[in-house]
């Protein structure tokens, strides 16, 4: 039982190059969502999913795209990096709505975008 | 708006001593309160918080929610080195169960 993990840990791009982050589960977990943390800011919700084949936008979704086509995966797609993407993203899933349980984490990954 | 607010930013602290860490919401169809613990990785869960007045303890940590005056306060008593990390709280809002985070409070505890 792996949890969470994310793929690449740590990624420097250019400006306007594409990628995606991966990120996969191995908890049967409905619910999968995608956070970006910037520096003396908490974490915020850039996409999320409540089961396979459905998503949805969270408070910062400009700029990436997501799919969720298995219920193990979620990548997280950067279409043309801007400098203002560099961040640490986290995967993250759960249970989900009704059942309350914790978010699991993944271990981030660290993009920089010259 | 949906927000967290947590206060203080950052709190420095000797060994030994009793920390209060803040976090009053306002979330849309409020569901519960995290907290959560971030060192140098992920953040790592330590409460979670349904029902008012209701003090939940996990060794030198425990925490409390208010759900009438909508805050959640954490204690960390006997406060250690291992201690200092960036605390984090979150609002579970709505029938989705997203999270909406606070800035966190980084806590430093000096020998």
């Amino acid at each position: 039982n792996a949890g969470v993990t994310q793929t690449p840990k740590f990624q420097v791009l250019k400006t306007g190059q594409s990628m995606t982050l991966q990120c996969a589960q191995d908890m049967n977990h409905e619910y999968m969502s995608w956070y970006r943390q910037d520096p003396g800011m908490g974490l915020r919700l850039i996409h999320y999913s409540v089961g396979a084949g459905i998503t949805d936008q969270g408070e910062v979704p400009n700029g990436y795209n997501v799919s969720r086509s298995t219920t193990e995966d979620f990548p997280l797609r950067l279409l043309s990096a801007a400098p203002s993407q560099t961040s640490v993203y986290f995967c993250a899933s759960s249970l989900g709505s009704p059942r309350l349980h914790e978010q699991y984490f993944g271990p981030g990954t660290r993009l920089t975008v010259t | 708006e949906d927000k967290v607010v947590q206060s203080p930013l950052s709190l420095v602290v000797h060994e030994g001593d009793t920390v209060t860490l803040n976090c009053s919401y306002e979330v849309t169809n409020f569901r519960s309160l995290l907290w959560y613990k971030q060192e140098k990785k992920a953040p790592t869960f330590l409460f979670m918080l349904t029902s008012s007045g209701i003090e939940k303890k996990s060794g030198r940590l425990s925490s409390i929610l208010d759900k009438k005056e909508l805050f959640s306060i954490l204690n960390i008593t006997a406060t250690q080195t291992g201690d200092s990390a960036i605390y984090l709280c979150a609002g579970v809002e709505g029938s989705q169960g997203n999270l909406i985070f606070g800035k966190g409070t980084k806590l430093s505890v000096k020998p």
